[in-house]
C-alpha cells in the first residue's frame, strides 16, 4: 500500500488561506483507479470529508465547504494539495489525506497534521 | 439535508458482541451507499475496517463484520477485546461524488 504524508503550516491567521500538501510514496496519484481525498477532524469532534481529486484534476467537494475549498493534483511530484480560504477558528482541525475509492472507502490514511487558526 | 446518524455511545462486556448502526435521517441505507467503517483511538489516524458494506480491509480480523440491518448499515464486533475500545465512524456514499461521515460512536469495553 502507498504511504501518505501531510505537510504544511501548523498555524494560519484568520481570514487567510490554509494550504496543505499530501505526498504519496509507494504508489502513483496518476492511477485511474483511485481518487485522493482530504478529511478533517476538529479537536474533540468527529471526522468530516472535505473533498477528493482524480488524476485528471476532476474534483468533488463537501457542499458545506464549497466555495472555500480547492483541491488539486500534481502528478509530476506525486502529490495532491488542499487550499481552504477565509479560515476562521472553526477550521482548526487535524487534517488527514487518504486514498479514496470504492465510493466511500478511505485507505490508507496519512498520519494527520494539526492546523490551528489563530492570530 | 440528509444526515448520517450513529449512536453516540455504546458499551460491551469483554468477550461480548455489539452491533453499531449507521442510518439516514431521511431514507434507508442500502448497498448503493457503499457503507464503510473506521476505528479511531485517541491521537491516531482512523483505521479502515470495512468497505462496500461487508468487505474487510487488509489485516482486519473476522471479529468485525459489516452488513445492512433494518435499513441501516451495521458493524458487528464479536468477542470484544479491551483494545476494541475506540470511536467508530461510518461513511456513506450519497451519490454525485459526495461522501458523508456519521457523527461517530464511542465504544466502551467494560
Amino acid at each position: 500500500q502507498p504511504q501518505l504524508q501531510e505537510s504544511g503550516p501548523g498555524l494560519v491567521k484568520p481570514s487567510e488561506t490554509l494550504s496543505l500538501t499530501c505526498t504519496v510514496s509507494g504508489g502513483s496519484v496518476s492511477s485511474s483507479s483511485y481518487y485522493w481525498g482530504w478529511v478533517r477532524q476538529p479537536p474533540g469532534k468527529g471526522l468530516e470529508w472535505i473533498g477528493s481529486v482524480y488524476y485528471t484534476g476532476a474534483t468533488y467537494y463537501n457542499p458545506s465547504l464549497k466555495g472555500r475549498v480547492t483541491i488539486f493534483i500534481d502528478t509530476s511530484n506525486n502529490q495532491f494539495s488542499l487550499e481552504l480560504n477565509s479560515v476562521t477558528a472553526a477550521d482548526t482541525a487535524v487534517f488527514y489525506c487518504a486514498r479514496h475509492y470504492q465510493h466511500s472507502m478511505f485507505y490508507p490514511w496519512g498520519q494527520g497534521t494539526l492546523v490551528t487558526v489563530s492570530s | 439535508q440528509t444526515v448520517v446518524t450513529q449512536e453516540p455511545s455504546f458499551s460491551v462486556s469483554p468477550g461480548g458482541t455489539v452491533t453499531l448502526t449507521c442510518g439516514l435521517t431521511s431514507g434507508s441505507v442500502s448497498s448503493t451507499n457503499y457503507p464503510s467503517w473506521y476505528q479511531q483511538t485517541p491521537g491516531q489516524a482512523p483505521r479502515t475496517l470495512i468497505y462496500n458494506t461487508n468487505s474487510r480491509s487488509s489485516g482486519v480480523p473476522d471479529r468485525f463484520f459489516g452488513s445492512i440491518l433494518e435499513n441501516k448499515a451495521a458493524l458487528t464486533i464479536t468477542g470484544a477485546q479491551a483494545d476494541d475500545e475506540a470511536d467508530y465512524y461510518c461513511v456513506l456514499y450519497m451519490g454525485s461524488g459526495i461522501s458523508v461521515f456519521g457523527g461517530g460512536t464511542k465504544l466502551t469495553v467494560l
